[in-house]
């Protein structure tokens, strides 16, 4: 089973509002990951979490913070977003951080800030 | 600096019209090539690992090969429910540099 899901799959928030976006995976990976897809462009790196500790932050403004709470779970809280950060939110585990071990996406969530 | 760049970015093929799509990639000391396919509004969905140079790969009408330089994803009696984009990946440094992607559109 390649399985990562991810809820909601539809956000609308204000940008006052304070939400979160769930990604789980049962696969035994000990890496998972959070990108940002923009449309008709490929999916863009935020934050990579290795064995529960984040190990990667692409420079995100910190309106977006991660939390991973074991190794199955993957939450994304959102503060005081803007429009732009209007996207296709997508979740992604990998077997480790080893170069080479293959990513597996959720469906993802697509958000839309107004 | 790694680059991964797909071309063309768009390809309209006939229903059984076969055709290829390309990933041309500078890494220093390639770890893996990865293709993705996406539908809209979807994650991506993983199809291929190439890991060196001459390896092919098969998925129904997809087969994928690798050249030192680029990766070819050959698409055989395409339908249209292989439309989508397809996207191609390789490893850096724990983490993916994609191509820009093919959107690509078959029509019946």
């Amino acid at each position: 089973d390649t399985e990562v899901t991810q809820t909601p799959k539809h956000l609308v928030m204000g940008m006052t509002n304070k939400k979160s976006l769930k990604c789980e995976q049962h696969m035994g990976h000990r890496a998972m990951y959070w990108y940002k897809q923009k449309a008709k462009k490929p999916p863009e790196l935020m934050f990579v979490y290795s064995y529960e500790k984040l190990s990667i932050n692409e420079s995100v403004p910190s309106r977006f913070s991660p939390e991973c709470p074991n190794s199955s779970l993957l939450n994304l809280h959102l503060h005081a977003l803007q429009p732009e950060d209007s996207a296709l939110y997508l979740c992604a585990s990998s077997q480790s951080l080893t170069s080479g071990s293959e990513q597996y996406f959720g469906p993802g969530t697509r958000l839309t800030v107004t | 600096e790694d680059q991964v760049t797909q071309s063309p970015e768009a390809l309209r093929l006939q229903e059984g019209e076969s055709s290829s799509l390309n990933c041309s990639y500078t890494v220093s000391g390639l770890r893996g090539l990865f293709w993705y396919r996406q539908d809209p509004g979807k994650g991506p969905e993983f199809l291929f690992t190439l890991y060196s140079a001459g390896e092919e790969k098969e998925k129904e009408r997809l087969k994928a090969t690798l050249t030192k330089k680029e990766s070819f994803l050959h698409i055989t009696a395409p339908k249209p429910e292989d439309s989508a984009t397809y996207l191609c990946a390789v490893p850096r440094a724990n983490m993916l540099t994609f191509g820009g992607g093919t959107r690509l559109m078959v029509k019946p």
